[in-house]
């Protein structure tokens, strides 16, 4: 069974362009959140989407925006980058909104700005 | 304002040996806890978790207790293998509308020695 898959692995670009990082659950896994992790720290809530809706949203400017599809496939946006956002983003999928069945997390997608 | 704190940015031990990883919360709406281990290019991968009405918890070599009072957890690994080396990240989740999301502490770095 696949794992959920995070596309692409590492993307390098410069400040103020936009980026789009891609996110497959584990089927049957209907909810998808987004993660930060800058280098030093743990992991930083962003999103989280069940149903292809927003069940939750972090403490991140507006410039992060993010989408689930009718296939539970999930897309993270970020608009006019920062060398800030230079982080390995984690994408983790679960059956529902409830932690308590756990998450699975992706290997992620190393972003870095220049 | 870090609500889980992993004071210790690393640990050595030697194979066989116990490790005892901690990890203190300062948030009392915390009620779920988990540890995750991290290697090097992958994501998070969950270990083991403890509910708030319980103290402690074991699977297999890992042993998870929470100090309610405390507001204090501790992974205990035993016996310490050269496989188990990685990040360990300690996490908590909220009860009702804010158990979608998780908090994760800094990191702890286990290295276990041959």
């Amino acid at each position: 069974d696949a794992g959920v898959t995070q596309s692409p692995t590492h993307l390098i670009k410069t400040r103020g362009q936009h980026v789009t990082l891609r996110c497959s659950p584990i089927s049957g896994h209907k909810s998808v959140s987004w993660y930060q992790q800058v280098l030093g720290q743990g992991p930083q809530f962003i999103f989280q989407y069940y149903e292809k809706e927003e069940r939750g949203r972090g403490n991140f400017p507006d410039r992060f925006s993010a989408r689930q599809f009718p296939n539970y496939s999930s897309e993270l946006n970020v608009n006019a980058l920062l060398l800030g956002d230079s982080a390995l983003y984690l994408c983790a999928s679960s059956l529902t909104t409830d932690l308590n069945y756990g998450y699975t997390f992706g290997s992620g997608t190393r972003l870095t700005v220049v | 304002d870090q609500q889980v704190k992993q004071n210790s940015p690393s640990l050595s031990v030697q194979e066989g040996r116990i490790s005892i990883l901690n990890c203190d919360y300062t948030n009392s709406m915390f009620d779920y806890f988990l540890w995750y281990k991290k290697y090097p290019a992958e994501g998070p991968t969950f270990l083991i978790s403890i509910s708030s009405i319980k103290d402690k918890n074991e699977d297999g070599r890992f042993t998870v207790f929470l100090n309610k009072s405390a507001k204090h957890l501790s992974l205990h690994i035993v016996p310490s293998q050269p496989g188990d080396s990685a990040v360990y990240f300690c996490a908590a989740s909220g009860s009702g509308g804010s158990n979608y999301k998780l908090t994760f502490g800094k990191g702890t770095l286990l290295t276990v020695n041959p």
